[in-house]
């Protein structure tokens, strides 16, 4: 079973450039999770979804970051435009529906880079 | 506030025991899971607790006692593969519905020969 893919592994931009990030979920997993670690500091929710609904955006930082999961599959995450905080690495992770056991797996991470 | 302390490092030497304490306090709290992560890659689940009290997985196993808001990750005979940083996250909850995780800091483990 292939695991939780994000692309690209790396990206370079100017402040004030736009970037997506991409996601591809588990096959079937209906909960994606977008979260991001800034340099030094711990692992943040940014924003869960339920196929195509998002669940809770509570964790977005603000309105320069946008998520989308159109047909409740892979999701893109965009910063426009980016800021040199934005600075870190994004994770995106999966799960099915939750049950009594309860796991999110993870993607490898973008380490986004806002020169 | 919401927050999880976990020790930054600790030190160990293969084939010794190493226990990973968590302390949190959270607005919500349906359990308390622990990662692994090797050089910033992806975090790799390795235990959940839902309810008080251990649980084994092979060489690892977690502790859970929500009274004292407290939790640990003891990781037996100890490989130089083991050295990684370790998380705790709580899963916390917003409406009713999934499921957050909230992570600690996360602590790094080194293991020595």
């Amino acid at each position: 079973e292939a695991g939780v893919t994000q692309f690209p592994s790396h990206s370079v931009i100017e402040k004030g450039q736009t970037v997506t990030l991409r996601c591809d979920p588990i096959s079937g997993h209906d909960n994606l999770y977008w979260y991001r670690r800034v340099m030094g500091k711990e692992i943040k929710f940014l924003l869960h979804f339920v196929k195509e609904s998002k669940q809770d955006e509570s964790g977005m930082p603000n309105n320069r970051f946008l998520a989308e999961r159109t047909g409740g599959t892979y999701s893109t995450l965009k910063v426009q435009p980016a800021e040199l905080e934005d600075s870190g690495v994004y994770f995106c992770a999966s799960s099915p529906e939750s049950g009594l056991r309860y796991t999110q797996y993870f993607g490898p991470g973008t380490r986004l880079t806002v020169l | 506030g919401q927050s999880l302390e976990q020790p930054s490092e600790v030190t160990a030497v293969e084939g010794a025991i190493v226990q990973i304490n968590c302390t949190y306090q959270t607005s919500g709290f349906y359990g308390l899971s622990w990662y692994q992560q090797h050089d910033g890659g992806a975090p790799t689940f390795l235990s959940y607790n839902a309810l008080d009290g251990l649980e084994e997985t092979g060489r690892f196993s977690s502790f859970l006692s929500r009274s004292d808001s407290y939790g640990y990750l003891l990781l037996q005979e100890l490989q130089m593969k083991d050295s990684a940083s370790y998380f705790c996250a709580v899963r916390d909850h917003y409406g009713g519905a999934t499921n957050k995780l909230i992570f600690g800091t996360g602590t790094l483990l080194a293991v020595q020969p």
